[in-house]
């Protein structure tokens, strides 16, 4: 069965750092996302990106944050300046494409920020 | 804006007894509804899904939902738990207007007792 696939599993970075998290979505799927969960708390939208753009982002996606497809397989999600607090799971999404589809989510990259 | 509420971060249940989970939902267009599962170190499974059409939803594991409307609940059942259960467990909503974003529940812990 096909799957979301995010690598690496764990990225250790020093504060001021930036770390590219990278994620293959399902080869037929339209819609991509990021989602993050910080230790103990729930599962947070960041952004969904459709046909080459952002299409939703939510408080959390700022300036220091960006998503980019760049080739057709690859989605990935770039925080440019790591903070303390951007210590998370990050989540990597896909779905085929209307609102009723489900999404797919990759199994995670625990960033951890020092 | 769309919201959901769990209630009990934590339940504890005997094996062979009834899981039950609640979980309401507040949003101002037809929702969608999802019940995702998290089993330790892992990504976020779907367990099942109400779009439209019938208000009883069957999932995985024998797992189902009813969505009730005027309740604004979707909560999650199981006849009878088993140890393999034991995992934290998400409601979560999408608005049918169009948007992609789901929003997730703060997750309710299962344990099973032996």
């Amino acid at each position: 069965e096909p799957e979301v696939t995010q690598t690496p599993s764990h990225q250790v970075t020093q504060m001021g750092q930036e770390v590219i998290l990278r994620c293959v979505p399902i080869s037929n799927h339209l819609y991509f996302y990021w989602y993050r969960q910080i230790l103990g708390q729930k599962v947070e939208f960041l952004v969904s990106f459709y046909n080459n753009e952002i299409s939703e982002k939510s408080e959390i996606f700022d300036d220091q944050f960006s998503v980019e497809r760049p080739d057709g397989s690859n989605f990935t999600l770039k925080i440019r300046s790591t903070k303390l607090e951007d210590s998370a799971m990050y989540f990597c999404a896909s779905s085929e494409g209307t609102a009723a589809d489900t999404q797919y989510f990759g199994p995670g990259t625990r960033l951890t920020v020092l | 804006a769309q919201s959901v509420t769990q209630l009990g971060s934590h339940v504890s249940v005997s094996e062979g007894a009834l899981v039950l989970l609640r979980c309401n939902y507040s949003s101002s267009v037809p929702p969608y509804l999802f019940w995702y599962v998290q089993y330790p170190n892992q990504g976020l499974q779907l367990l099942l899904k109400y779009t439209t059409g019938a208000t009883l939803v069957k999932g995985i594991n024998g797992f189902e939902a009813e969505f009730k409307k005027s309740e604004t609940s979707f909560h999650l059942t199981k006849p009878s738990a088993h140890m393999s259960d034991a995992a934290e467990y998400f409601c979560a909503v999408r608005d049918s207007g169009g948007y992609q974003k789901v929003t997730f529940g703060t997750g309710t812990k299962l344990q099973v007792i032996p």
